[in-house]
Order: C-alpha cells, then structure tokens, then sequence
C-alpha cells in the first residue's frame, strides 16, 4: 500500500496569505484527491487532482482558492489563497490506484488567525 | 448521488466488550465500501475494505464488518475492545472510475475500563 508523506503537518497563519501544502506519494499511483476535515467535522472532497492536467473541483470549491498542481503520478500540492479564519482546517491528501484502496497522509492542521 | 449515514455520533463501551459501529449508504451501482478510524490528532488509517467477492471483510486491529446489499448496510464489529480502539471511526462509499469516496458523518468511540 502506498505511503504517503505531507507537509507541512501543522501551521499558523495570518489572514490574507496563502500557504501550499505538499503530498508526496511513495509509489506512482493513478489517482490523488485532496479533502477537507472542517473542525468537529467529516471529510469533504475538495478536488480530484489530475497529472498533468487541471484538477476537477467539487461543487463548493474553486481553482482561485484552492489551485492544485500535480506535475507526476508521485506528488502534489494544494494552495489554500487569501486565508481567513473559516479555512481553518485539516486538510489530506489521498492517493490509490484501480482495486487499491485509498490510503490518507496524516493531514496538515491549519489555524488561520 | 452516493450517500452514507452513520446514526451514532457517539459509542461508549467497556474494555472488552463487543462494539458494533452501523453504516449506511446510498449508491446507484455495486459500491465499494471502507472503515477508515482517526486516532486524536492522527490522519485516516483503512481499517478494511470491500469491493467484491465475500461479504464479510476482516482487517486490522482485529475488526471485521458485513456488507449487506439487501439492507445497504456496512457494518463494523469487534469481538472485544481494548483501550487504544478509542478514535473516530469514518465509513466511506465510492466506486466507478474515479474513486471519489463519500464519508459519513463519524462515531466517536469512548472505552471506559
């Protein structure tokens, strides 16, 4: 099963700024999705990120606010832009193949001040 | 649309007891359903998985869970729980191609000695 690694695992930061999370996958794996856990809450899917091509957001989430990148079938990042408060949140990287379940990083948890 | 419910928000049992955590779920084709438990400030761990074949499911820690077509139900069971079974317990629906997972909402374990 695919290992993955992200960062950064946790941060605090101003309103108004932007902070990219990293996804590293251990192995070359077809798909990758980036979900969303508000506080208190279960995950929502935030996007489907495609190699080589732009991610496909899910209803409720926009490229502006969210740009993912995935230039490999190994890594990916999630940008969340011009922060507030309300984006305060864990936010996880999946990644698996046809057949292979879905595997989950440990998360990164923002605090938006 | 896929869909899963997870009626209890909130489970206590003793250490050693049988737990049973009940999963219901919404989905126009053969779905493939997971558990997935969050330990406190951990990411997503697969407890297991069922996409074909066998009903009933073993995984780690001991949990084993039954899918049943005719009642869309993906129940996890474990005979006797320990002290470290207390997290956040997720079940998820998907399938298709693109493997996008819908969650519901959790059940927190408690396990009172």
């Amino acid at each position: 099963s695919a290992v993955i690694s992200q960062k950064p695992s946790r941060d605090i930061c101003q309103r108004g700024t932007s902070l990219t999370i990293q996804c590293q996958v251990d192995s070359q794996v077809t798909m990758m999705f980036w979900y969303r856990q508000q506080p208190g809450q279960s995950l929502t899917l935030i996007a489907t990120a495609n190699q080589g091509s732009e991610a496909t957001y899910e209803s409720g989430f926009v490229i502006d606010k969210f740009p993912i990148s995935r230039p490999n079938l190994t890594f990916s990042t999630l940008t969340v832009s011009n922060m507030s408060p309300e984006d305060s949140s864990i936010y996880l990287c999946s990644a698996g193949d046809s057949n292979s379940p879905l595997h989950f990083g440990n998360g990164t948890r923002l605090t938006v001040t | 649309a896929q869909s899963v419910t997870q009626p209890d928000i909130h489970i206590t049992v003793s250490e050693g007891a049988s737990l049973e955590l009940r999963c219901n779920y919404s989905y126009g084709a053969t779905p493939y359903l997971f558990w997935y438990v969050q330990s406190p400030g951990q990411g997503l761990q697969l407890l297991l998985k069922y996409f074909s074949g066998d009903t009933l499911v073993q995984g780690i820690k001991g949990f084993e869970a039954e899918f049943k077509r005719s009642q869309s139900s993906f129940n996890l069971r474990k005979p006797s729980v320990h002290w470290s079974d207390a997290a956040e317990y997720f079940c998820a629906v998907g399938g298709g191609n693109d493997y996008k997972l819908s969650f519901g909402a959790g059940t927190t374990v408690t396990v009172r000695a």
